[in-house]
């Protein structure tokens, strides 16, 4: 079956880096993107970006342009989300997703990691 | 701010029909996802390509999407279905944007 296992939690500094991974298993890796979404604690849903696990190609919230880069490694079946300049408002659960088969940006997301807490503070 | 506008919160009997709105300017040229978040628990897919179950999803989970507004709808609600709901509309991948969630109490 499909599963994405993600990093554990990490506590941070304003202005450092994150890099969270989401390790898939069960599907072809690179015949899917991955989605990275996430939620502040008692928010909603915001969407990040999406990469391509085929051809690497991104697109990111126009928002986060700049300090958000999302990778894939085939030879792991593994993604990445690096977040840079870290503020206090990036605290959130950061979430990895599947979307449908071969399909872009904006897919409906039918597999989803367990989150990762992400903690930025002083 | 969320350009897909839900309301806060929807409450419903058990055994009644309950029904979650998004609205957002043509979104009815757009396709609708709807996802279940229960407490404590990752989002899950329940309607996709406005319409459309994921397997596994009970069939009183039906969708619709036109004009402006696309509507989730559960029948027959029962106490399992309790959760925050959330939309989300992508136009061919250039712009992907969730709603910001409804409450939905079953009571």
């Amino acid at each position: 079956q499909v599963q994405l296992v993600q990093s554990g939690g990490e506590v941070k500094k304003p202005g450092a880096s994150v890099k969270v991974s989401c390790k898939t298993s069960g599907y072809s890796f690179t015949r899917y993107g991955i989605t990275w979404v996430r939620q502040a604690a008692g928010q909603g849903l915001e969407w990040m970006g999406w990469v391509s696990a085929y051809s690497g190609d991104t697109n990111y919230a126009q928002h986060l342009q700049g300090r958000v880069t999302m990778t894939t490694e085939t030879s792991t079946t593994t993604a990445y989300m690096e977040l840079r300049s870290l503020r206090l408002d990036d605290t959130a659960v950061y979430y990895c997703s599947r979307g449908a088969l071969g399909a872009a940006a904006g897919t409906p997301l039918f597999h989803w990691g367990q989150g990762t807490l992400v903690t930025v503070s002083s | 701010s969320s350009e897909l506008t839900q309301p806060p919160s929807v409450s419903v009997s058990p055994g009644q029909t309950a029904s979650i709105t998004c609205s957002g300017d043509k979104l009815g040229d757009k396709f609708v996802s709807w996802y279940q978040q229960k407490s404590g628990q990752s989002p899950e897919l329940v309607m996709y390509e406005d319409k459309k179950r994921p397997s596994g999803i009970p069939e009183r989970f039906s969708g619709f999407n036109s004009g402006n507004t696309a509507t989730l709808t559960i029948g027959g609600t029962q106490t399992i279905d309790e959760a925050d709901y959330y939309c989300h509309a992508w136009d061919r991948g250039t712009h992907v944007v969730f709603g910001g969630g409804t409450k939905l109490t079953v009571l």
